[in-house]
């Protein structure tokens, strides 16, 4: 079965700083997904990768996909209080999307 | 309009009871699932159902019984519950990847459900 491992499991960043997660897959992805939870709330749809290589941003996140489709970046540039959260890479393994394997997660805390 | 919507939003019950959570979703699309997230934050698909047929299920107990009486509604019923199912139960749905579509989940905002 995938596997996804997250690194790392958390992170306290100061509000204008950098940082990045990271995705990792026992496996070939043929599609992966970064998700968003909001504390107590469900999860909301960042973007997804399909394509080795492949980049895609949205607002100050970036996402990337290397190049042998098993790992996975997200980026996230000047950090604001308000991307704090969880962070979660899902793992498209059957190209149909139709069982998504999450990744452990990441919990983001943004400092003033 | 909410797009997967779950009822009860908490539930807290005693050990041994059986409970029912209901999904409803209004995006027309064909797959829906129920994840579980226990305390560590790990997110894990129980169930997927496909046009109201079962397509997945994840080695879960038979004290959970899903059922979808047609493709926009998924409910999980919970027999007999434990200590161990405290946890939040998430529904989702998607649509089949291809023709510009992502084959994103669409998350409801779970149901914490709490044995005692």
């Amino acid at each position: 079965s995938q596997e996804l491992e997250q690194s790392p499991q958390s992170l306290i960043v100061q509000e204008g700083k950098n940082l990045t997660i990271n995705c990792t897959s026992s496996k070939t992805l043929y599609g992966l997904y970064w998700y968003k939870q909001k504390y107590g709330e469900g999860l909301i749809f960042l973007m997804m990768l399909q394509k080795g290589g492949e980049e895609k941003s949205h607002e100050k996140i970036t996402a990337k996909l290397d190049e042998k489709k098993q790992q996975s970046s997200l980026h996230i540039t000047a950090s604001q209080p308000s991307h704090a959260g969880i962070y979660l890479c899902g793992a498209d393994g059957t190209g149909t999307a139709s069982k998504l394997t999450f990744g452990t997660g990441t919990r983001l805390q943004v400092t003033l | 309009d909410t797009a997967v919507s779950q009822t009860p939003k908490y539930l807290v019950t005693q050990m041994g009871n059986d409970k029912s959570i209901k999904c409803e979703q209004n995006l027309g699309h064909d797959t829906m699932y129920w994840y579980k997230q226990d305390s560590k934050k790990f997110l894990k698909i129980m169930f997927s159902y496909n046009n109201k047929e079962l397509i997945i299920n994840e080695t879960v107990p038979n004290r959970f019984s899903p059922k979808s009486p047609d493709k926009a509604h998924l409910n999980l019923h919970i027999n007999s519950l434990e200590l161990g199912d405290s946890a939040v139960y998430f529904c989702a749905s998607s649509q089949v990847p291809g023709q510009g579509l992502t084959g994103e989940l669409f998350f409801g905002e779970g149901s914490r459900l709490t044995v005692l």
